[in-house]
């Protein structure tokens, strides 16, 4: 079976700009959930999405937001693209009953320069 | 301070050694604990999970909870050069608002030399 899929692998961007992310999910898998991880740091959560539903944000600015699609990818959007925004964004998914098993796909490297 | 607190190391070990990797953390409703091992440029790939306090072991490794100390451990026995990554813990509080929202540490980087 195919793992979670992430595109693109890598982006660049300049300060300002707008981002969109997209990830499928494993097939059968109906959570989804979005980390941002810096270079040396380990992955800080952002959001989770359940049947389509937000069910968790982390304590990221209003400029990060998602949604999940009726066939369960979803797709994270960054305005205002800042410096700092640099980093690998990794999308999670997770089988119906079990948060604990989340498996990361490959990450999308995004870089603001 | 951070909820979970984690060596980056880097940790260099011969082949064959028992690696031990540690994780605290401050965070008491924190129930699920998860190992992650992350190569270079990857997404991390989950090792193994448990739940509270005790003991499991799969082949290789075995993770150790201790909630009394808020301290958990992943042994890693016969190490292998493959083993080299860096190696996160992650947890998890069964309840709130954010139902899957893992707390990572920082990771360990692990080197096995031949």
């Amino acid at each position: 079976d195919a793992g979670v899929t992430q595109s693109p692998t890598h982006l660049i961007k300049t300060r300002g700009q707008q981002v969109t992310l997209r990830c499928s999910p494993i097939s059968g898998h109906k959570s989804v959930s979005w980390y941002q991880q810096v270079l040396g740091q380990g992955p800080q959560f952002i959001f989770q999405y359940y049947e389509k539903e937000e069910r968790g944000r982390g304590n990221f600015p209003d400029r990060f937001s998602a949604r999940q699609f009726p066939n369960y990818s979803s797709e994270l959007n960054v305005n205002a693209l800042l410096l700092g925004d640099s980093a690998l964004y990794l999308c999670a998914s997770s089988p119906t009953s079990g948060y604990n098993e989340q498996f990361f796909g490959p990450g999308t490297r995004l870089t603001v320069l | 301070q951070k909820e979970v607190e984690q060596d980056p190391g880097p940790l260099s070990v011969p082949e064959g050694a028992i690696v031990s990797l540690n994780c605290t953390y401050s965070n008491s409703a924190f129930q699920y604990f998860m190992w992650y091992r992350q190569y270079s440029r990857k997404g991390p790939e989950l090792l193994m999970y448990t739940y509270s306090s005790g003991n499991k072991e799969d082949g290789r490794f075995t993770a150790q909870v201790d909630k009394s100390s808020k301290y958990i451990s992943l042994f890693i026995r016969d190490s292998q050069p493959s083993d080299s990554a860096t190696y996160l813990c992650a947890m998890r509080d069964a309840g709130g608002t954010s139902y899957g929202k893992l707390t990572f540490g920082q990771g360990t980087i692990l080197t096995v030399h031949p």
